[in-house]
């Protein structure tokens, strides 16, 4: 099956610094996403890449989508407690779009240090 | 708007007895609907999915079932839990293919002792 490796698994930072998270897949993919769980909560979607090279901006987290479709970022700039949680991504392979394809990665939880 | 509700949203089951989660979407129609679990601390683990009543596609072979009774509500079901049953279960609903977005549940946490 399709698979994505998404890097760090955890991530502990010092509130200010940045934290970056990775996803890649061996495939070509049709679009990523990412999505946020806070603590005790559930996953909610972020934003969606479909476009080679895409960069989308919220505020401070920059998502990325790789020239060749087949890996992501999202970076988060001066990281705030708020921004505890696990981060996923979710990707769909290209030419494979049937519902239930998507391939969520394994998440990186950021811990923020006061 | 479109809204989702599982419930429960806690229980504590005893090995071997039977389970049932309850998931309902309101304000869409024909939704792809899905189970996924996500043990303490992991990644989210797709059970099943549904893209119609009556339709499910079983991801991971275990001693849970899915079942599509209605358009928007789907249920987990167990007729004996096993210790390693115990996780976060979401529910979830999507429209379209797959890479739409996913909107999850609440969860419910289910702790087997």
């Amino acid at each position: 099956g399709q698979q994505v490796m998404q890097i760090p698994q955890y991530q502990h930072v010092q509130e200010g610094e940045d934290f970056t998270t990775y996803c890649n897949s061996s495939t070509t993919l049709s679009n990523i996403q990412w999505y946020k769980q806070r603590p005790g909560g559930h996953p909610v979607f972020l934003i969606q890449l479909v476009k080679s090279g895409e960069v989308k901006k919220q505020k401070r987290l920059t998502f990325q989508f790789g020239e060749a479709k087949k890996n992501s970022s999202l970076h988060i700039t001066a990281t705030q407690t708020t921004d505890v949680g696990t981060y996923f991504c979710a990707a769909t392979r290209l030419h494979n779009t049937n519902a239930g394809k998507s391939t969520f990665g394994d998440g990186t939880t950021l811990t923020v240090k006061p | 708007s479109q809204t989702i509700h599982q419930w429960p949203a806690t229980l504590v089951q005893p090995v071997g007895s039977p389970l049932s989660l309850e998931c309902t979407v309101e304000g869409t129609s024909n939704p792809n609907l899905y189970w996924y679990r996500q043990a303490a601390g992991r990644g989210l683990q797709l059970l099943f999915y549904s893209v119609g009543i009556g339709q499910i596609s079983s991801e991971v072979p275990q001693n849970l079932s899915a079942s599509r009774p209605q358009d928007r509500q789907f249920i987990l079901s167990s007729k004996k839990l096993l210790l390693s049953d115990s996780g976060f279960y979401l529910c979830a609903w999507s429209v379209g293919t797959a890479g739409n977005t996913i909107y999850f549940g609440e969860g419910s946490w289910l702790t087997v002792v």
